[in-house]
């Protein structure tokens, strides 16, 4: 089975630019999650995903973080602009039931 | 609300020791879920080991094994016969079980010694 993917795995930006991450969940698995991990610090959900709807957004910086889930698949999570502290890695995961969630590699973005 | 402590940030063991690293949280629920998540460096999050509120029993995964005290509302992991492979950061999680969002710890970072 595969796992969760994502691309890219590293992206260095400068501040006020926009970036885009992408992320393939597991086959099947109806919920999708994206975490912002800081340096030193556990994972933070920023969105939750059940198929093609929001479940929670509570802890999105909407005002520069937008996230969507094209036809319950693949989701894209955009920043823009970007602030110096948006460095961070983010992670992707899915889960078929609300309980193990299954993680991708994370895409590490520097912001300079 | 709901949080997950791990109060000990750093760990060291010997190859082939065993090592307990400890997680509290904090519910007034009865029926959530526990895991135990290891992230080795620059490497993906995997899952360790979960354990149901419902049951009694530790659950155990190989070398490791958990110490389910629900009354004390701790959760902590054993590893046994540590291997150098062990050498992660360890996040111990938790979810309601009609719940949505995993709650995790600070992480505890653990570094086994040849």
């Amino acid at each position: 089975e595969a796992g969760v993917a994502q691309s890219p795995r590293y992206k260095i930006i400068e501040k006020r630019q926009s970036v885009a991450f992408w992320c393939n969940p597991i086959s099947g698995h109806a919920t999708l999650y994206w975490y912002q991990q800081i340096l030193g610090q556990g994972p933070k959900l920023l969105i939750q995903f059940q198929n093609n709807g929001v479940v929670d957004d509570s802890q999105l910086p909407k005002d520069r973080f937008s996230a969507e889930r094209l036809k319950g698949v693949d989701s894209t999570l955009k920043i823009q602009p970007a602030k110096l502290e948006d460095s961070a890695v983010y992670l992707c995961a899915s889960s078929w039931y609300n309980y193990e969630q299954y993680f991708g590699p994370g895409t590490r973005l520097t912001v300079t | 609300a709901q949080t997950v402590t791990q109060s000990q940030p750093e760990m060291s063991v010997q190859e082939a020791e065993t090592v307990t690293l400890s997680c509290t949280y904090d519910t007034s629920e009865s029926n959530y879920y526990l895991f135990w998540y290891k992230q080795p460096p620059s490497r993906q999050m995997i899952l360790v080991i979960r354990q149901e509120a419902y049951k009694q029993q530790n659950a155990t995964e190989n070398r490791f094994s958990v110490n389910f005290q629900k009354a004390a509302k701790s959760f902590s992991l054993k590893i046994s016969d540590s291997q150098l492979g062990d050498t992660a950061m360890y996040f111990c999680a938790f979810i309601y079980n009609t719940g949505n969002q995993f709650y995790f710890g600070t992480g505890t970072s653990l570094t086994v010694i040849p």
